[in-house]
């Protein structure tokens, strides 16, 4: 069974001040490892996919990166509008279902 | 442009009513997955619709759950005799590729169910 651990659960940054969040998992094979933006009462918005160990993408403040074991989120110099639940999910090759993380809740004080 | 649309967006029900839930995919998508999110956790799969099959219901929690797309597009989430359990957010997402290709979703804000 595919497993999505997130950590830390909350992190609270002050503006400027750059962070990583980890998204650990395990399967017995991976498709893809897919991060996603929640804003509170709102559905999950898409961010990345990375496909192999040693990928990166970046978006604005954020870059995504993957090993064989965990993904990073890097936020660079991070702004209040950044503040929300940064969610990983994994794809194991033999489904088409995501499976997700709980969440990293970041918030960010100007 | 129309993104997911979900209702109704907060519903209350007293325990052992009927709820139906409704999403309006974005247009021309083929696939529709419902997801579970209970408070402080992640999405949990339920079930998935390419066009008007049901490829999956694995994650349907009971037979007290159970979901349509009859022609295709929009999809009914239903559940019958409502427990307290049943108390969270239900989101539907839809992509416009098929089975495996299918981990970059578009999701609606959701339905929020409170059984009371």
């Amino acid at each position: 069974e595919d497993q999505v651990t997130q950590s830390p659960e909350a992190l609270r940054l002050q503006e400027g001040e750059s962070s990583s969040l980890n998204c650990s998992y395990t399967v017995s094979g991976l498709r893809g490892l897919f991060w996603y933006r929640q804003d509170p009462g709102k559905g999950p918005e898409f961010l990345f996919t990375l496909y192999s160990a040693g990928e990166e993408k970046e978006k604005e403040r954020l870059k995504a990166t993957l090993t064989k074991k965990e993904s990073f989120l890097h936020i660079t110099a991070p702004k209040p509008e950044d503040s929300a639940t940064y969610l990983c999910a994994v794809m194991d090759t033999n489904d088409y279902k995501l499976s997700f993380g709980a969440g990293t809740t970041v918030t960010v004080r100007a | 442009g129309a993104g997911v649309s979900q209702s109704p967006r907060y519903k209350v029900a007293k325990r052992g009513q009927d709820v139906a839930l409704r999403c309006d995919p974005i247009s021309g998508h083929v696939s529709l997955f419902w997801y579970q999110q209970a408070l402080g956790q992640g999405p949990e799969f339920l079930t998935y619709f390419q066009n008007e099959a049901q490829l999956d219901k694995s994650g349907l929690p009971s037979d007290r759950f159970f979901a349509e797309r009859p022609e295709g597009s929009v999809s009914t989430l239903k559940i019958q005799r409502t427990q307290q359990e049943d108390s969270a957010v239900y989101l539907c997402a839809s992509s416009p590729r098929t089975s495996r290709n299918t981990g970059e979703l578009f999701f609606g804000e959701g339905s929020r169910l409170t059984v009371l």
